[in-house]
């Protein structure tokens, strides 16, 4: 199946900064690359994504880039906020729906 | 988007017995549903897909006799943990997809003491 790599494991940003979270994926049929926002013991939250025939999509402070030759994609967060601090998932789907995730980020915005 | 549900949120159980998780889409018929188990602080691991009407597609490394999956309608698909241990205690989730986007279920925690 698909692999995805996330890094870093954990970042912290002081407020105001910007936060940037990168991936990688191995399956280059993947075609759909989700964003996903977890607080602890509840579902993942989508908060962004973007599909495999663009190459850059942006929602306010939330911006997401995808590179398909090197298959790799980042999130980035602008002007960070304490209520952004959660864990923060990349994820990568094939034509078949299934969904593989990255390890996880855990983002801590210092006030 | 499709509003997922799942039952139980909690369960305890003793190590041994089994334990049945269900997952319903609500508002939306799904062919397929998917299952994940995520650990405390790790991501979340696709266990299966689940194929309404015909057997469950298992990912390496996860026990089909161990985690049985039916998905005998358009609105439902269970999991079945037999002879649950301790080290299964986890967060399982159910997805619904709907061209590429997926809707997840609030998560089932279960505890094997």
């Amino acid at each position: 199946g698909e692999n995805v790599e996330q890094h870093p494991s954990t970042l912290s940003v002081q407020e105001g900064d910007s936060a940037v979270i990168k991936c990688t994926y191995s399956d280059s049929a993947s075609n759909y690359f989700p964003w996903y926002k977890q607080e602890l013991g509840k579902r993942p939250q989508l908060i962004i994504d973007i599909r495999s025939n663009v190459g850059e999509k942006k929602d306010q402070r939330i911006a997401v880039t995808l590179n398909k030759t090197a298959k790799h994609f980042s999130l980035h967060i602008t002007e960070t906020q304490p209520e952004d601090s959660a864990v923060y998932f990349c994820a990568a789907s094939t034509p078949g729906n299934q969904f593989y995730f990255g390890t996880g980020t855990s983002l801590t915005v210092i006030p | 988007g499709a509003v997922v549900s799942q039952h139980p949120s909690w369960v305890i159980c003793k190590s041994g017995t089994s334990v049945k998780i269900e997952c319903r889409s609500l508002d939306f018929q799904a062919t397929t549903m998917f299952w994940y188990r995520q650990f405390p602080k790790q991501s979340l691991m696709l266990m299966a897909t689940s194929n309404e009407g015909s057997k469950a597609t298992y990912e390496q490394g996860v026990e089909k006799d161990k985690f049985l999956i039916n998905h005998a309608s358009l609105t439902l698909s269970t999991l079945t943990v037999t002879s649950a241990h301790p080290e299964d205690s986890s967060f399982y989730i159910c997805s619904v997809g709907s061209y590429n986007e997926q809707f997840f279920g609030p998560g089932t925690r279960l505890t094997v003491l």
